[in-house]
């Protein structure tokens, strides 16, 4: 079965460049989310899109933004990165007539130097 | 607000031996209750799900949890633990259909052959 992309699977960048990451979701999904899970630690919500308005937003920082495209990809532009958004950054969607579960894609692994 | 506590960061049984690994959540209203398996370097693969139908949920690779809303608590069993098993395994909740999820902390399971 088809399951979420995320382009691209690892991204070293320097402090104070930017990212852009990239989430496909699961073919007739129109709701994703997008989560940041620093090292050891759990998974953490920064921001969802259903049918391409904003749903909800967590503990995203000003300097992230995010969006959702008519073809219900996603991407999460990040700019002035800093050494502490080092993590693995997550996509997950869901569907309209399975709306409580996620399944989430590979991640991007963004390093920051 | 809801929460999600698991005990235990780290777990570890012998192969073939009961695994249990705890999760008890806070939630004001019904919750949706999840327990996903992340393998190192890995995204966060459903393991099982409770949405308010059977308390005794089953999943795959023979992992079954059960919901007591007396105990607060959704806590993840397999009878018999396998090598493969070694992961770190979350619990988390939600409390809407198209809501985030908020995790837990995360328990590493070690199985010693």
């Amino acid at each position: 079965a088809a399951g979420v992309i995320q382009s691209p699977r690892h991204l070293i960048k320097e402090k104070r460049e930017t990212a852009t990451l990239k989430c496909y979701p699961i073919p007739r999904h129109d709701t994703v989310y997008w989560y940041q899970q620093g090292p050891g630690q759990d998974p953490q919500f920064l921001i969802s899109f259903y049918e391409k308005m904003q749903s909800d937003k967590g503990s995203i920082p000003d300097r992230f933004s995010a969006q959702q495209f008519s073809d219900y990809h996603s991407e999460l532009n990040m700019s002035s990165l800093e050494l502490g958004d080092s993590a693995l950054y997550f996509c997950a969607s869901s569907s309209m007539t399975e709306q409580e579960t996620q399944y989430f894609g590979p991640g991007t692994r963004l390093l920051v130097l | 607000a809801q929460s999600v506590t698991q005990l235990g960061s780290h777990v570890s049984v012998s192969e073939g031996a009961l695994v249990l690994l705890r999760c008890n959540y806070s939630s004001s209203v019904p919750p949706y209750l999840f327990w996903y398996v992340q393998y190192p370097n890995q995204g966060l693969q459903l393991l099982l799900k409770y949405t308010s139908a059977a308390t005794l949920v089953k999943g795959i690779n023979g992992f079954e949890a059960e919901f007591k809303k007396s105990e607060t608590s959704f806590h993840l069993t397999k009878p018999s633990a396998h090598m493969s098993d070694a992961a770190e395994y979350f619990c988390a909740v939600s409390v809407s259909q198209g809501g985030k999820l908020i995790f837990g902390q995360g328990t590493e399971l070690s199985v010693k052959p």
